[in-house]
């Protein structure tokens, strides 16, 4: 499989808890994105890296999340004391340098 | 903040019809695209046009973007049952790498 893979499809937390995902991008892809989805918007961007660089992060980025992206390759993203705003759908996508986005299934995170 | 609005937020069509999806945008752009979601699902790249081209087709798919009003709309000719899904238009901008996601057009189709 030459898509975008994230894991978890799915995670159940219970609030406060810390929880991380990854996210595996195409090979050749040198930019990798975090989105945030939830039910009935369009995904918001959270943050992106260009190799092992992170060049861009959204305000919706508390101090609670973090990402990596150590040599370049696959991402993570950690979301501390989780909270219960914090359920939605994040999205990882992978770009090279022209335009055009893969974009994985997803992770759908639901903090009880 | 999300960036761009779609019009109509949900639409309803019958098989063999043609559904517009219509998205206004508000800072200048390198490229506009369009992505579908199926419900629960991650997002796949429909057609992208550059901020140079006024209109680009793919298959059944008619993409126009107007840069003086902003705006782009998508047309699916001959819809099928199969096309029901989110419909959420998306932003480069000139002076930014990321996307700016519009909030969507939800299509029905009944067969």
């Amino acid at each position: 499989d030459t898509g975008v893979s994230q894991d978890p499809r799915h995670k159940i937390t219970k609030r406060g808890q810390n929880v991380t995902f990854r996210c595996d991008p195409i090979s050749e892809h040198n930019r990798l994105y975090w989105y945030r989805q939830t039910l009935g918007q369009g995904p918001e961007f959270l943050t992106y890296f260009q190799n092992e660089a992170q060049l861009e992060k959204s305000r919706l980025l508390s101090d609670r999340f973090s990402a990596e992206r150590p040599k370049g390759s696959f991402s993570t993203l950690e979301i501390q004391r989780t909270e219960q705003g914090d359920s939605a759908m994040y999205l990882c996508a992978s770009s090279p340098e022209i335009p055009g986005y893969t974009f994985g299934s997803g992770t759908r995170l639901t903090v009880v | 903040s999300q960036q761009g609005e779609e019009d109509p937020q949900a639409l309803s069509i019958q098989e063999g019809e043609n559904a517009t999806m219509n998205c206004s945008y508000k800072t200048s752009i390198n490229n506009l695209q369009w992505y579908r979601q199926n419900s629960g699902r991650g997002l796949v790249h429909l057609i992208l046009i550059r901020s140079n081209e006024r209109e680009k087709h793919s298959g059944r798919l008619r993409v126009t973007l107007d840069t003086s009003k902003k705006s782009s709309s998508l047309l699916i000719t001959a819809s099928r049952a199969a096309d029901t899904a989110s419909y959420f238009c998306a932003t480069e901008g000139t002076n930014t790498d990321k996307l700016i996601f519009g909030t969507g057009t939800r299509l029905q189709v009944f067969p």
